[in-house]
C-alpha cells in the first residue's frame, strides 16, 4: 500500500529565512510520481511540481527547490528567502499505478506560516 | 486552462438527508477523485474513478457512494448524511499518472 508522511504539522519562520518541508513516502511500485501542492488560505490546491521515480535530479524554480532521494524515499521541498505570501498548507502526494487506474495519495500537509 | 468545477462552494444539509456533490471537468481526463479534508488529517481519498462507470474505493469509502455515467462528471453521494461527514470535499481530475487539477472545494455542514 502506498503512504505519504509529512511529519511536520506546523512550521513558523520569519521572513527571509530558508525553510525545508519534509516528505517521506512508501510504495511497492518501481514507477511512480511524486507531487507538491500548495493550498493558500483561499482553499484551492495549486500544483507546484511533479517528479517521476526515474528522475532523481534536483530541481530549482526561483526560490523553490526540491530534493528527491530514492535511497531514503524522500522528496523534500525547500523555500529560500521565505516571504509572507508563502504562508499556506503544503501537501506532498504520490501517484502509484494499480491494476485499475492510478491512485493519488496525499500526506497530512504542513502548515507554513511566514511572519514579517 | 484546465477547469474542474464543483457545483457548490458551501452546503448545509440535515442529518439523514441524501446529499449529492457534483464535479465536472472539461479536459477529457480519465481519472477523477473525491477527497475530504479535515484539520490535521490532510486529504483522504474517498473514491476514485479511472473510466466511465469504473470506480475504486479509497481509504474512507464508508457512508459514501459515487457515480460516473459520463467521462466529464463524477458525483459523490452521501446516502444518509451524518454530522461526522461535515468537512471540506475536494474533487480532482487527471490524465493517467499526470498532474491532478482540483476544484475549489465544497464545504459541507451537516446539522
Amino acid at each position: 500500500a502506498q503512504k505519504v508522511t509529512q511529519a511536520q504539522t506546523e512550521i513558523s519562520v520569519v521572513e527571509k529565512e530558508d525553510v525545508t518541508l519534509d516528505c517521506v513516502y512508501e510504495t511497492r511500485d518501481t514507477t511512480y510520481y511524486l507531487f507538491w501542492y500548495k493550498q493558500p488560505p483561499s482553499g484551492e490546491l495549486v500544483f507546484l511540481i511533479r517528479r517521476n521515480s526515474f528522475d532523481e535530479q534536483n530541481e530549482i524554480s526561483g526560490r523553490y527547490s526540491w530534493n528527491f532521494q530514492k535511497s531514503t524515499s524522500s522528496f523534500n521541498f525547500t523555500i529560500t528567502a521565505s516571504q509572507v505570501v508563502d504562508s499556506a498548507v503544503y501537501f506532498c502526494a504520490l501517484s502509484e499505478r494499480r491494476t485499475s487506474g492510478s491512485r493519488l495519495t496525499f500526506g497530512e500537509g504542513t502548515q507554513l506560516t511566514v511572519n514579517p | 486552462d484546465v477547469k474542474v468545477t464543483q457545483s457548490s462552494r458551501y452546503l448545509v444539509k440535515r442529518t439523514g438527508e441524501k446529499v449529492f456533490l457534483e464535479c465536472v471537468q472539461d479536459m477529457d481526463h480519465e481519472n477523477m477523485f473525491w477527497y475530504r479534508q479535515d484539520p490535521g488529517l490532510g486529504l483522504r481519498l474517498i473514491y476514485f474513478s479511472y473510466d466511465v462507470k469504473m470506480k475504486e474505493k479509497g481509504d474512507i469509502p464508508e457512508g459514501y457512494s459515487v457515480s460516473r455515467e459520463k467521462k466529464e462528471r463524477f458525483s459523490l453521494i452521501l446516502e444518509s448524511a451524518s454530522t461526522n461527514q461535515t468537512s471540506m470535499y475536494l474533487c480532482a481530475s487527471s490524465l493517467e499518472r499526470a498532474t491532478a487539477f482540483f476544484g475549489q472545494g465544497t464545504r459541507l455542514t451537516v446539522v
